[in-house]
């Protein structure tokens, strides 16, 4: 069935240090979005890419689908504490909308 | 701005028994799904609805899972015999549109199951 996976599944940073995640589907997806989970709260929703090949940057994240629209990334810059949380990705296939495995990042002051 | 929001916070249930999570999804939204997250684990769909019916669902909506949409403004997520695996943190979210749209989550309920 449909998977998607997001490597690291944990990620320990120095503060000021560039965080990465990686998110891999077993199907082409028709977009993907990017949450993020703080501890103990829900997903919130951060950006969606829907083109082939799209980068989009949010302050210090610059996010990117791939070109066959199956993987997608997250690139944080000079991480701060306040980037501490699950980073999920997630997108559609047909009607269902799965989500990624998740990376869980630690940001050590 | 507006929120989806979920009751209770916090549900505590004897295995066996039924139970119903309740939510009130973001009143203009027209897409409304139920996601359930395991401790520690990822966020799994559960189900989608749309136009008072479900568009669609996964392997966990077993026939002991039910949603009902009663009024203009609840969406309601049934457990009929829940079973101990079903101990999860259960979040209602909605959109305005399917696909390709942003989802907002409720705070979810903690579900735990004895």
């Amino acid at each position: 069935g449909q998977q998607v996976m997001q490597i690291p599944q944990y990620q320990h940073v120095q503060e000021g240090e560039d965080f990465t995640t990686y998110c891999n589907s077993s199907t082409t997806l028709s977009n993907i979005q990017w949450y993020k989970q703080r501890p103990g709260g829900h997903p919130v929703f951060l950006i969606q890419l829907v083109k082939s090949g799209e980068v989009k940057k949010q302050k210090r994240l610059t996010f990117q689908f791939g070109e066959a629209k199956k993987n997608s990334s997250l690139h944080i810059t000079a991480t701060q504490t306040t980037d501490v949380g699950t980073y999920f990705c997630g997108g559609n296939t047909g009607n269902q909308f799965y989500f990624g495995t998740g990376t869980s990042l630690t940001v050590i002051p | 701005e507006p929120e989806v929001t979920q009751t209770p916070s916090h549900q505590v249930t004897q295995m066996g028994q039924e139970v119903i999570l309740r939510c009130v999804p973001i009143s203009n939204h027209l897409y409304f799904y139920w996601y359930r997250q395991i401790l520690g684990q990822k966020v799994e769909f559960l189900v989608s609805f749309y136009n008072n019916e479900i568009s669609e669902k996964s392997e966990i909506f077993d026939d002991q899972f039910s949603v009902e949409r009663p009024d203009g403004s609840n969406f309601t997520l049934k457990i009929r015999s829940t079973k101990l695996e079903d101990s999860a943190m259960y979040f209602c979210a909605s959109s305005s549109l399917e696909g390709n749209q942003p989802q907002h989550f409720g705070d979810g309920t903690r579900l735990s199951i004895l």
